[in-house]
């Protein structure tokens, strides 16, 4: 079946450590998007990206990295620099086609704490 | 520009209807509808065109006044299945924004059977 592998589904952080949140889709999907969800704060977008090795901010970056080496991979690492990275992540995926406006696919998320 | 969600919560007896409504400061080329479960991924429900109104569900629509740059959403004879958290999306150009969008910060629906 088709769609987005999140991977950890739940995942513990120390203080001063990086980690990094998978996320892989067998969609064929062009864009790739990573949002972060805290309660009451509905999605907030951390990075995007369109093609492969090419990516965009976004709004809420600081803290956090991505690459995008293939076309079903967009991993993301919160690094020691982000001071709250406790949230749920999302990873969502959509086609590119022209002159058509598609959705967004979710994965199922990534929960992240710190001990 | 996140886009405005009212009500912030509403509670239903199995078979009301509800309203949802989601607005924006910004002019807008599309609103998408998502539902969440708690502790699940969101699930797209359907995509508002500017100058078009898409139903993706058939108890489920929703409405695009372009002008005032607002969506609502309308739930009619609520199942408990409709139990979630309703967030709309907005896009804001159809250019070099990547297909972006900006989520409200959701509305808690409660079906009690």
């Amino acid at each position: 079946d088709g769609g987005i592998t999140q991977s950890p589904k739940y995942l513990f952080r120390k203080e001063g450590q990086n980690v990094t949140l998978s996320c892989e889709q067998n969609l064929n999907h062009d864009a790739m998007y990573w949002y972060r969800q805290d309660p009451g704060q509905g999605l907030r977008l951390i990075y995007y990206s369109q093609i492969v090795n090419d990516f965009q901010k976004g709004d809420i970056a600081e803290g956090y990295s991505v690459s995008r080496e293939k076309k079903e991979s967009f991993p993301l690492t919160v690094t020691s620099a982000q001071k709250n990275p406790t949230a749920f992540y999302l990873c969502a995926s959509r086609p590119v086609i022209s002159g058509r406006n598609q959705p967004q696919h979710f994965g199922d998320g990534t929960r992240l704490s710190i001990l | 520009q996140q886009p405005v969600q009212s009500p912030q919560a509403v509670i239903l007896r199995e078979g009301e209807d509800a309203v949802i409504n989601c607005s924006s400061s910004k002019a807008l080329y599309s609103v998408h509808w998502y539902r969440q479960k708690h502790g699940e991924a969101p699930v797209f429900l359907m995509i508002l065109l500017k100058g078009g109104e898409q139903k993706g569900h058939e108890k489920i629509s929703a409405s695009f006044n372009e002008k005032k740059q607002q969506s609502s959403l309308y739930l009619t004879a609520s199942q408990l299945s409709y139990s979630g958290t309703y967030f709309c999306g907005t896009r804001e150009g159809r250019g070099s924004t990547l297909g972006r969008l900006y989520f409200g910060r959701g509305t808690q629906l409660t079906v009690w059977p």
